[in-house]
């Protein structure tokens, strides 16, 4: 099972929006709606921003959105604020009951 | 409120084995499935496999099928993952969660170093 396909980098000013996009296959991102996205700090463990594409956990910042289109899911941060500087990671679910991540973005916030 | 508590660092050899813990508790232990996930020292997050505690049922990865065993135990709700025949590229912390297609609970994660 090969590893989603995510940017290395993505960067974008404060106020402004950005979006990571997640790339896979018939047989994880796009047969499932069950891709989901993590936020993690250095040193920390990673935090579940997003679930089943685009439901936003309690708690969650509404300025994170998740989308998804064929193969290929998208997280949204919207309104970006310092504290969203961090690496971003997708995770879907596949079609033989694993689960695979993608590589990793890191959001820089100039 | 909800934790899981991993076991503290582990240094080992090549080729030796480790096993890491992951306590849970402030919910029903056998309800919720645990992944191990683990992350090599500056990588991304990669799965390792999933377990169903309640009646021990696994899942692996293919890279790890046949090195890694993950198992429970009821009575301290505790899961296990072992993982056997370490390479210097097992250096990693490795993290349990509980969920099943996501997860909103992490353990603190465990380093494990192998060198020798």
């Amino acid at each position: 099972q090969s590893a989603l396909t995510q940017p290395a980098s993505v960067s974008g000013s404060p106020g402004q929006s950005i979006t990571i996009s997640c790339t896979g296959t018939s047989s994880d991102v796009g047969g499932y709606t069950y891709v989901s996205w993590y936020q993690q700090h250095p040193g920390k463990a990673p935090k579940l921003m997003i679930y089943d594409v685009s439901n936003r956990p309690s708690g969650v910042s509404n300025r994170f959105s998740g989308s998804k289109s064929g193969n290929t899911a998208s997280l949204t941060i919207s309104g970006l604020q310092a504290e969203d500087e961090a690496d971003y990671y997708c995770s879907s679910y596949t079609s033989s009951s694993t689960r695979v991540f993608g590589g990793g973005t890191k959001l820089t916030v100039l | 409120q909800v934790q899981l508590v991993q076991s503290g660092a582990e240094v080992k050899k090549p080729g030796a084995s480790v096993r890491v813990s992951c306590k849970a508790s402030g919910y029903t232990f056998t309800s919720y499935y645990i992944h191990w996930v683990r992350q090599a020292p500056g990588q991304g997050l990669e799965w390792m496999g999933i377990i169903n505690p309640s009646g021990g049922s696994t899942t692996y990865a293919q890279k790890f099928q046949g090195r890694v065993t993950m198992t429970r135990d009821t009575s301290t709700s505790t899961v296990y993952m072992e993982l056997s025949s370490l390479r210097s590229e097992d250096t990693a912390v490795y993290y349990c969660a509980r969920g099943y297609y996501d997860s909103r609970f992490w353990g603190q994660g465990t380093l494990v170093t192998v060198s020798s």
